[in-house]
């Protein structure tokens, strides 16, 4: 398993403002992921986030948009910028030991863009 | 068409019955199949994983995969209050991402 730390678990923010989210996790780990999760919804992938190098973004998603740090194997940032009210979700840190093997969850940083 | 698809919920069982979720998925390469456990205001844990067909038993639950018909499906059995949860089904290819499914809300009655 892994420990994985989200911060900040919730925040409002205003419209046009970005925000940070910071994921720590206990050990080392091939593979991090950032995943939303809007209100009543399922999990849509943003990002694999790389490190030492740029993200791997999923359709729909950029790198303007979401902005993504892994400068090592245990931390990594995820920035929404430019906030609107329709970027208010769930923004959930997942981490996997193996290509193809389970996920483990941060407990999420819950986003509300007023 | 989705490439994750979960039966529609929500799905009530009484306490002690079986709950029964199903998941269809689209890309023949996928390798390996994940159901996740989510508690309201929480983040997804893991139930049960399964990479060859057949069955696969844990305790109450069982997972069974058919790659032919590209068909997943966990059944809870002696259902519990506590089990009441939405379950996510997550299909994994080489590349190691997960698809997940929509989830299907489970409440079991006491």
């Amino acid at each position: 398993s892994a420990v994985i730390s989200q911060k900040p678990s919730r925040d409002i923010c205003q419209r046009g403002t970005s925000l940070t989210i910071q994921c720590q996790v206990d050990s080392q780990v091939t593979m991090m992921f950032w995943y939303r999760q809007q209100p009543g919804q399922s999990l849509t992938l943003i990002a694999t986030a790389n490190q030492g190098s740029e993200a791997t973004y999923e359709s729909g998603f950029v790198i303007d948009k979401f902005p993504i740090s892994r400068p090592n194997l245990t931390f990594s940032t995820l920035t929404v910028s430019n906030m609107s009210p329709e970027d208010s979700s769930i923004y959930l840190c997942s981490v996997g030991r193996e290509p193809g093997g389970e996920l483990f969850f941060g407990e999420g940083s819950r986003l509300t863009v007023l | 068409q989705k490439e994750v698809e979960q039966n529609s919920g929500p799905l009530s069982v009484p306490e002690g019955a079986i709950a029964s979720l199903n998941c269809t998925y689209s890309d023949r390469g996928s390798q390996s199949f994940f159901w996740y456990r989510q508690y309201s205001g929480k983040s997804p844990e893991l139930i049960m994983f399964i990479y060859s067909n057949g069955d696969k038993e844990d305790g109450r639950f069982t997972a069974q995969l058919n790659k032919a018909s590209q068909y997943v499906s966990l059944l809870i059995r002696d259902s519990q209050p506590s089990d009441s949860a939405t379950y996510l089904c997550a299909v994994n290819t080489n590349a190691g991402k997960s698809t997940f499914g929509d989830g299907t809300t489970l409440t079991v009655k006491p």
